[in-house]
């Protein structure tokens, strides 16, 4: 059974820095892209960052390019994000999500529960 | 940047059909995948490439694309599916996953 398994996440005030984990199980996750999607309270869903099965590749949303970084360790079957200079509006609730492909088929066929990220002072 | 316009709500009654849409230019030539989001839950696939459905999603929703619209069909609305749906895409222009705002499905 595929899991997906968040963790790290807290109130933070801004400026500041968090780390995100995903422990994934039940796969092969070297072989998977993995993706970070998050969600405002009360709001859409909004894309963060995505890499490939190999970690050689990884894009990023624009509101978050610059100050978050998205790595994976395949030995340890973990996804990571790294968020630095945190907003207010980074306040979210933070999914992990599977992609299909190693390379990226670009759609999420499983999610985590996700992890309450809150930026205040 | 690219942009998925969609309904911010739609209301069905029980047993009729649920039509959603989702706008973006020239999204023909783009492949659109369907999510579900029941309150306090994480989204669920139920479309992905257009029109294909993940095993364990039933039947009666289905995904077609026309013009400069995909659409979201659900039959024989149940009460259950009552949720959001988001539609999204891949953009190759600026390597970005898109989403549509996100359309709250009523069934009255």
């Amino acid at each position: 059974e595929v899991q997906l398994l968040e963790s790290g996440g807290g109130l933070v005030q801004p400026g500041g820095s968090l780390r995100l984990s995903c422990a994934a199980s039940g796969f092969t996750f070297s072989t998977y892209a993995m993706t970070w999607v998050r969600q405002a309270p009360g709001k859409g869903l909004e894309w963060v960052s995505v890499i490939r099965g190999s970690g050689s590749v990884t894009y990023y949303g624009d509101s978050v390019k610059g100050r978050f970084s998205i790595s994976r360790d395949n030995s340890e079957n973990t996804l990571y994000l790294q968020m630095n200079s945190l907003r207010v509006e980074d306040t979210a609730v933070y999914y992990c999500a599977r992609d299909p492909g190693s390379a990226g088929l670009y759609h999420f066929d499983y999610w985590g529960q996700g992890t309450l990220v809150t930026v205040s002072s | 940047s690219y942009v998925l316009t969609q309904p911010p709500s739609v209301s069905v009654a029980p047993g009729n059909t649920a039509t959603i849409a989702c706008g973006g230019n020239n999204i023909r030539h783009k492949n659109v995948h369907w999510y579900q989001q029941r309150p306090g839950q994480a989204p669920v696939l139920v479309i992905f490439y257009d029109t294909d459905r993940p095993s364990g999603v039933p039947e009666r929703f289905s995904g077609s694309k026309s013009g400069n619209t995909a659409t979201l069909t659900i039959s024989r609305v149940e009460a259950g599916d009552a949720a959001d749906y988001y539609c999204q895409v891949w953009d190759d222009t600026s390597n970005h996953v898109v989403f549509g705002g996100g359309t709250n499905l009523a069934v009255l």
